[in-house]
């Protein structure tokens, strides 16, 4: 079955410092990945989604993952944090019909 | 751009009470969902729908109904509200084709149960 682990459940960085956020899956088919960001009080956007293909993967707002098999991780990056960038976080696997998401990682941003 | 909206932004209700949380989508798509969104939980699919009154549960279900009459409406039922239903519902949508397995939600209904 398919799952998803988000290392830490809040992350806090410095304005312009690298944002890393850690996602581990299992997956007993080729994965397909997502990740999810959700700002105060709306629903969840898609960030980025990796099928097939490149294992990096660019995204909206300057974020990109990268899939690396070997490790079973997809983890989210930017390297100059923002601080419109404090939300929430959620990595996705697609598991038959359904997604199955992480618990979330909060983004902090310190000025 | 695909749109995803929610009958109710905030609700409160009292313990007992039948619950409607509506959803619409205009993007023609054939896959709706319903989940909740607890703190440290992230979400939990509670029914899904793959066409028109079609539907299959996803983990949660109990407690909750799912009605889509129509492809682009999806209504949650609560049949007899209580205290822990208070949570954040979030409804999303879907196309069918291969490799476009995103999804695309609505802003969410804050529902207290009181």
């Amino acid at each position: 079955a398919q799952s998803v682990t988000q290392l830490g459940s809040h992350v806090s960085v410095s304005e312009g410092a690298l944002v890393l956020l850690r996602c581990n899956y299992s997956s007993s088919v080729p994965p397909y990945l997502f990740w999810y960001v959700q700002y105060p009080n709306q629903g969840l956007q898609l960030l980025l989604k990796y099928t097939t293909g490149a294992t990096l993967v660019k995204g909206i707002n300057g974020f990109e993952a990268e899939f690396k098999k070997s490790e079973t991780s997809f983890h989210l990056t930017k390297p100059s944090a923002h601080m419109s960038d404090a939300a929430e976080y959620f990595c996705a696997v697609i598991g038959g019909f359904k997604t199955i998401f992480g618990a979330g990682t909060r983004l902090f941003v310190k000025a | 751009d695909v749109k995803v909206t929610q009958s109710s932004r905030y609700l409160v209700k009292r313990t007992g009470e039948k619950v409607f949380l509506e959803c619409v989508q205009d993007m023609d798509h054939e896959n709706m969902f319903w989940y909740r969104q607890d703190p440290g939980l992230g979400l939990r699919l509670i029914y899904f729908s793959y066409d028109v009154k079609m539907k299959e549960k996803g983990d949660i279900p109990e407690g909750y109904s799912v009605s889509r009459e129509k492809k682009e409406r999806f209504s949650l039922i609560l049949e007899s509200a209580s205290t822990n239903q208070t949570s954040m519902y979030l409804c999303a949508s879907s196309p069918r084709q291969s490799g476009r397995f995103e999804q695309y939600f609505g802003p969410g209904t804050r529902l207290t149960v009181t």
